[in-house]
């Protein structure tokens, strides 16, 4: 079975970091994937981690740890564009499996 | 029109009446997929296409049945539905299954009434 934990909503000030944790117990990895979603909208693509290690990406950066089940999503000097759902998912083949979501807030 | 492209955007239906949701990919890409977002819950996957047939079917009632007529189009026909399918369906493309890079239409919001 796919177990795909993350914490369903967070808070943070404009210019603050906020990092996003998801765990993960799958049956399979191929990798794991951070989407973005805004209300109403379709989710896009953010960042993909197949090795251990961190991957930056401007102001958004992910981990992988292959070995704990662990990844997380650092979100930097945040910007009230930044509110949205943050998705976890882990690939195995195909097949895509999600966590529910971090419906993240940017206060001024 | 680019990407993934999906109508109709919002869905009001009773629960016996028979719609279709439709689904377009500008992408060139093989792999055409079906999830269920319903809310506060996990996307779940209901279908997967690759080059027209079917190679997931993840245990969905048979009212949901899907129609891949070509690689860029992609129809989920829903027929005598209850209100707890009321959900977003969202349709992914990826360029095959071996890609692991899915882009999303914006969806189609289904209320089932």
């Amino acid at each position: 079975g796919q177990n795909i934990d993350q914490p369903t909503e967070m808070t943070a000030t404009e210019g603050a970091i906020v990092q996003i944790n998801c765990t993960y117990q799958t049956s399979g990895f191929n990798g794991l994937f951070w989407y973005q979603q805004h209300a109403g909208e379709a989710p896009t693509f953010l960042s993909y981690n197949v090795l251990d290690g961190l991957e930056e990406k401007g102001r958004f950066s992910s981990f992988l740890s292959r070995s704990k089940g662990y990844s997380y999503l650092l979100l930097k000097e945040l910007q009230m564009k930044d509110s949205a759902s943050y998705l976890c998912a882990v690939s195995n083949d195909y097949k895509l499996s999600f966590g529910a979501g971090t419906t993240v807030t940017v206060r001024a | 029109e680019t990407g993934v492209t999906q109508t109709p955007r919002h869905l009001v239906m009773g629960m016996t009446n028979k719609k279709s949701l439709k689904c377009e990919q500008h992408l060139g890409h093989n792999a055409m997929y079906w999830y269920k977002q319903s809310a506060k819950k996990p996307l779940e996957l209901m279908f997967v296409y690759s080059l027209e047939e079917r190679v997931e079917n993840n245990s969905v009632p048979s009212r949901f049945s899907p129609e891949c007529p070509n690689s860029s189009h992609l129809f989920l026909h829903l027929h005598t539905l209850q209100p707890e399918d009321s959900a977003l369906y969202l349709c992914a493309s990826s360029q095959d299954t071996s890609s692991y890079e899915q882009y999303f239409g914006p969806g189609t919001r289904l209320t089932v009434t």
